[in-house]
């Protein structure tokens, strides 16, 4: 596998359930970001983890739980949804801003949720 | 806080025209990124713009960056079908977080 790859692509799920989306990079980068990309909206940083330490929350509900055990592993732990919750979610990597000279992010494919 | 505004949002052209994508942004910033998006896919990346003046062409498109007058454009040639996709301009803010624009959604139409 190369580049950033996100499990699983779609998912559907109702408000009670608990879920985890998974990010892998294999592109030896330290910064890891999630998105996520409603209808008719900007992307939306969500959180931003470098060298596994939490340095960005966007503001997101608790029913969104990010955690990063490693450098190239990332997840988005969720539980009671709500339907306006229904996005594309996109994971990305890159250099760390600190390290990076362009600091550019490669995207995953994203996983299509869908909240019943 | 930054703002980044693309436009148009909406793009229709008939193939071989010509058409420029603006975005503009509202805090200094010398790092700008334009990527691509097809239906249901992830964003690709397509150029990389670092300083003021930079110029990058890839095919038919062209992208430049204007950093005093915080403005990039991406310049599409003698547009084909191939092209159709949303694409976005993303602006690199003080705390190295990127923020996207709203996208513009391009139709070529042979």
């Amino acid at each position: 596998e190369t580049g950033v790859t996100q499990t699983p692509r779609h998912l559907v799920m109702g408000m009670t359930n608990k879920k985890s989306l998974k990010c892998e990079q294999h592109l030896g980068h330290n910064a890891m970001y999630w998105y996520k990309q409603s209808a008719k909206k900007p992307l939306e940083l969500m959180f931003v983890y470098n060298f596994k330490e939490q340095t960005e929350n966007n503001s997101v509900p608790s029913r969104f739980s990010p955690e990063c055990p490693n450098s190239s592993h990332l997840f988005l732990h969720l539980h009671t949804l709500q339907p306006e919750d229904s996005a594309l979610y996109l994971c990305a990597s890159s250099k760390p801003g600190l390290a990076s000279v362009n600091n550019e992010q490669f995207f995953g494919p994203g996983t299509r949720l869908t909240v019943l | 806080e930054l703002k980044v505004e693309q436009n148009p949002l909406f793009l229709s052209m008939q193939e071989g025209k010509n058409y420029t994508i603006y975005c503009n942004y509202s805090t200094t910033s010398d790092r700008l990124y334009w990527y691509r998006q097809d239906p249901g896919k992830s964003l690709e990346s397509l150029f990389v713009l670092l300083s003021n003046g930079a110029v990058k062409q890839e095919g038919r498109l062209m992208a430049s960056l204007d950093t005093k007058a915080r403005l990039s454009t991406l310049h599409i040639t003698a547009a084909v079908h191939d092209l159709s996709a949303t694409y976005f301009c993303a602006v690199v803010g003080s705390n190295y977080k990127l923020t996207f624009g709203k996208g513009t959604l391009l139709t070529v139409n042979p």
